[in-house]
């Protein structure tokens, strides 16, 4: 089978810096990607992963290790917008599969 | 603008009633894609096709049907909806290739079955 595992929540402080974690089991495993998702709006893509190692794209940088099945989203400088909701999805050779997902809440 | 356009944004309708919903996307991508989103935020997939083509078909009640009359566009029937229906239809597109670009989604459709 395959599975996603995301906290379901994780509080910050505006300014600092949070890590989102994400571990999977899945077959045909491609890469992992991470999304945003506001309340009321739509998943928006923000990196993707296909080999070990860091991604960095501005404030948030992303990770995966293939070999620990694990990944994380790491999210600096926190502001107020960034309270939203962010999913990991595993790429499979045929479509992407999304963990439910963790709430993040920003304290001022 | 190029985006992932669905229509409408928001649908109440009778449980027993069969509803559509049209999505469009002006990206050139060649893979569409239909997720439901219930109301603990769980995203999940429906159905994708490539190219007019049905090539994910999860394990949806056949009430529910997709209908591709081109690759810019992807539609979803719903005959007979049940209470349980109620939840957002998200429609997105992607272009296939060696990286992944991610998935573009449409701003969502709230279908609520009274």
């Amino acid at each position: 089978g395959q599975s996603l595992e995301q906290p379901s929540e994780v509080t910050a402080v505006e300014g600092a810096i949070v890590q989102m974690n994400c571990t999977y089991q899945t077959s045909g495993f491609y890469g992992l990607s991470w999304y945003q998702q506001h309340d009321g709006g739509a998943p928006t893509f923000l990196s993707y992963n296909a080999l070990d190692g860091l991604e960095e794209t501005g404030r948030f940088s992303s990770f995966l290790s293939r070999s620990d099945s694990y990944g994380y989203l790491l999210l600096q400088e926190l502001q107020m917008k960034d309270s939203a909701s962010y999913f990991c999805a595993v790429r499979r050779n045929d479509k992407i599969i999304f963990g439910k997902g963790t709430r993040l809440h920003i304290l001022p | 603008d190029t985006a992932v356009s669905q229509t409408p944004k928001y649908l109440v309708t009778q449980m027993g009633n069969d509803k559509s919903i049209k999505c469009e996307q002006n990206l050139g991508h060649d893979t569409m894609y239909w997720y439901k989103q219930d109301s603990k935020k769980f995203l999940k997939i429906m159905f994708s096709y490539n190219n007019k083509e049905l090539i994910i078909n999860e394990t949806v009640p056949n009430r529910f049907s997709p209908k591709s009359p081109d690759k810019a566009h992807l539609n979803l029937h719903i005959n007979s909806l049940e209470l349980g229906d109620s939840a957002v239809y998200f429609c997105a597109s992607s272009l296939e290739g060696a990286r992944d670009y991610g998935y573009t989604f449409g701003s969502g459709t709230r279908l609520t079955v009274v």
